[in-house]
């Protein structure tokens, strides 16, 4: 079974400060890793995926297969980052993602 | 392009009563899903399709139908709604699976059952 573990709740960090949400997984195979991110009234939205290694909004996380972890990183929160960010997991030959619990980041001015 | 529509956005229900909450797509997508999103407990998969015609269950199926008839419409129908199921449900579509895959999501409905 494949399981998205996001361990804190709510992170609050103020504006300038470095932000990184945590996300675990449990799979046995080849894991495809995501973020969605969910800002006030707006629906929820890819806001990267770890095939791409790319950097959206400033965010990047790596997928660290050694410690089973993909988690979320920006050098500089802005108070626009603030909102639900949820971690998921996509196993081999799957059409829906596993969705973690979701932390909520709130950013401070 | 409208992507993801669902309807109603907000809804109340006495304990009791059935409903269907109502998703469509025109994107073509193949994937459709519903979730519901509970605080601390994140985005649980209700129902799912793969296609017209072809639905499988989720985490959390219980109290809840699902028909595939189109490839653009999957509702969601509440048989007899308890408070339990008071949530805001999402519907989501995507066109492929695997690594490039993206769920496109509604912009979701409001249940409370009182």
């Amino acid at each position: 079974a494949q399981r998205v573990t996001q361990p804190e709740k709510l992170l609050s960090v103020f504006k300038g400060a470095p932000v990184e949400l945590k996300c675990n997984y449990s799979y046995s195979g080849s894991p495809e890793l995501f973020w969605y991110v969910q800002y006030s009234r707006q629906r929820l939205q890819l806001l990267l995926r770890h095939i791409s290694r790319e950097s959206i909004k400033g965010f990047t996380a790596d997928l660290n297969k050694g410690e089973t972890s993909f988690h979320l990183k920006k050098p500089f929160a802005q108070e626009e980052d603030s909102a639900m960010y949820y971690c998921a997991l996509m196993s081999g030959g799957s059409y829906i993602p596993t969705f973690g619990r979701g932390t909520s980041l709130i950013v401070h001015p | 392009n409208a992507g993801v529509t669902q309807t109603p956005k907000f809804q109340v229900l006495k304990t009791g009563q059935s409903m269907t909450l109502q998703c469509a797509q025109d994107m073509n997508h193949e994937y459709m899903s519903w979730y519901r999103q509970d605080p601390g407990m994140g985005l649980r998969l209700i129902h799912y399709s793969v296609g017209a015609g072809i639905t499988d269950q989720g985490e959390v199926p219980n109290g809840y139908n699902v028909s595939r008839s189109t490839t653009e419409d999957f509702p969601l129908r509440l048989l007899s709604a308890a408070p339990s199921q008071t949530s805001v449900y999402f519907c989501a579509s995507s066109v492929t699976s695997g690594v490039y895959n993206e769920q496109f999501f509604g912009p979701g409905t409001r249940l409370t059952v009182l």
